[in-house]
Parts: structure tokens; C-alpha cells; sequence
């Protein structure tokens, strides 16, 4: 039972390219989110999936898009990387909305 | 939705108790109180949470005042790898949907020291 993942671990951009982070859970869990983490500061909500096909703006969408195509699989895209992006992610999920979340271990991006 | 506040740092001596306290007057009667911390460099761990009742897991005790407006976390005896930024958050209705939100804040940064 890996829990949640997160794929790639640490990735370096430069500005205007695209890329999509993964997310994975084997917990069979319905709700999973994408949080952004910026230094000295809380985690803030970008985007979160009630259930696989669904999907929802949290506090900080823009410039970014998100697809839940498998249960298992949130995906987090970035269609033109900006330095604004610069950013610690990290995935959770939880079984229903009001459950517990569960973290991965994070994605490092930074854009230049 | 509840705000919270809590102390930005703290130290405890290793073997000690950690008492960390949390602020939330405008906590209404459905929300829960989630303790979350993160170590360095890692994400986010869940730690306990309750509505108004005392709480004790393996990892912690979570007391609420009976007013439901401040709570302390405790952790019995804290060890060098207690060292982390503690989280207390009042749990958030994201009002679009029904999926639910977690408010981190800056949390409290816990040192533990030898």
C-alpha cells in the first residue's frame, strides 16, 4: 500500500513550456486535491475531484488545468509555465470530503 | 468560516511535553479541529482531529475547551523527529461543491531540542 504518489519528484522548466505532474493513490479514495506550497506560507487549494470524471476550482486555479480520467489518478497540467509557478506541490486524497487527507511527498518546480 | 490562530513558534525540550495551542472563537457547531504537521521538506501529515470531545491517538491528545473556542494539541513525549511545523485548521466547506478544503495558515514551528 504506497498510499499517495507523486510523479516527478523535482523538475526545472523554462518559461512558456508545459508539463503535468501525476498523482496517484491506491486507497480507492473518491476525493483528491492539488495544493501549491509557496516559502512562508500555508498550502493554498488550485484544484480538487469529487470523483473520477469531475473536477473544481479551489483558491489559486489559474494557469492551471486538471483531468481525474482514472479513480486513482489525479493529473495537475501547466500549459505555459510561468516563474510565478515556482512552487513546492504536493497531491492528497481523501475518501469522501470529509475524511482525513492524506499528502504525497511533493513535486519541486521550478520555473525559469 | 473559523479562522485560527496559533503561536508562530515554540521550543520543547526532548522527553518533555509539547502543549500546542490553537485559537478558533468563530468556530461554528459543525466544524471539526484537524491537527496536521509537516516535516521538512515533506508533506503534510495528519495527526488527530475532534469535534468537541477530548481526542487521544498513538501520536497525540487533542483537548478542546468546553466553549469549543481554543484547543491544545499534546504530544506526551516529544522526540528530535517531533521537530515540524504543527497546523491546527478548522475545517473549510468549499460552498461550489461538496468537496472540502483544508485552511493550513502558517501553523506554529515546533523545535524540539536535545
Amino acid at each position: 500500500n504506497a498510499g499517495v504518489t507523486q510523479t516527478p519528484k523535482f523538475r526545472v522548466l523554462k518559461t512558456g513550456q508545459s508539463m503535468t505532474l501525476l498523482c496517484a493513490q491506491d486507497m480507492n479514495h473518491e476525493y483528491m486535491y492539488w495544493y501549491r506550497q509557496d516559502p512562508g506560507m500555508g498550502l493554498r487549494l488550485i484544484h480538487y475531484s469529487v470523483g473520477e470524471g469531475t473536477t473544481a476550482k479551489g483558491e489559486v486555479p489559474d494557469g492551471y488545468n486538471v483531468s481525474r480520467l482514472k479513480k486513482q489518478n489525479f493529473l495537475l497540467g501547466l500549459e505555459s509555465a510561468a516563474p510565478s509557478q515556482t512552487s513546492v506541490y504536493f497531491c492528497a486524497s481523501s475518501y469522501w470530503g470529509e475524511e482525513t487527507q492524506y499528502f504525497g511527498p511533493g513535486t519541486r518546480l521550478l520555473v525559469l | 468560516d473559523a479562522k485560527t490562530t496559533q503561536p508562530t513558534s515554540m521550543d520543547c525540550a526532548e522527553g518533555r511535553a509539547a502543549n500546542l495551542p490553537c485559537n478558533h472563537s468563530t468556530i461554528s457547531g459543525n466544524e471539526y479541529v484537524y491537527w496536521y504537521r509537516q516535516i521538512h521538506s515533506q508533506g503534510p501529515q495528519y495527526i488527530i482531529h475532534g469535534l468537541k470531545n477530548n481526542e487521544t491517538n498513538e501520536m497525540a491528545s487533542l483537548i478542546i475547551t468546553e466553549d469549543r473556542k481554543s484547543s491544545t494539541l499534546i504530544l506526551p513525549h516529544a522526540t528530535l523527529r517531533d521537530t515540524a511545523v504543527y497546523y491546527c485548521i478548522v475545517r473549510l466547506l468549499i460552498p461550489s461543491n461538496s468537496g472540502y478544503a483544508l485552511n493550513f495558515g502558517k501553523g506554529t514551528s515546533l523545535l524540539v531540542t536535545p
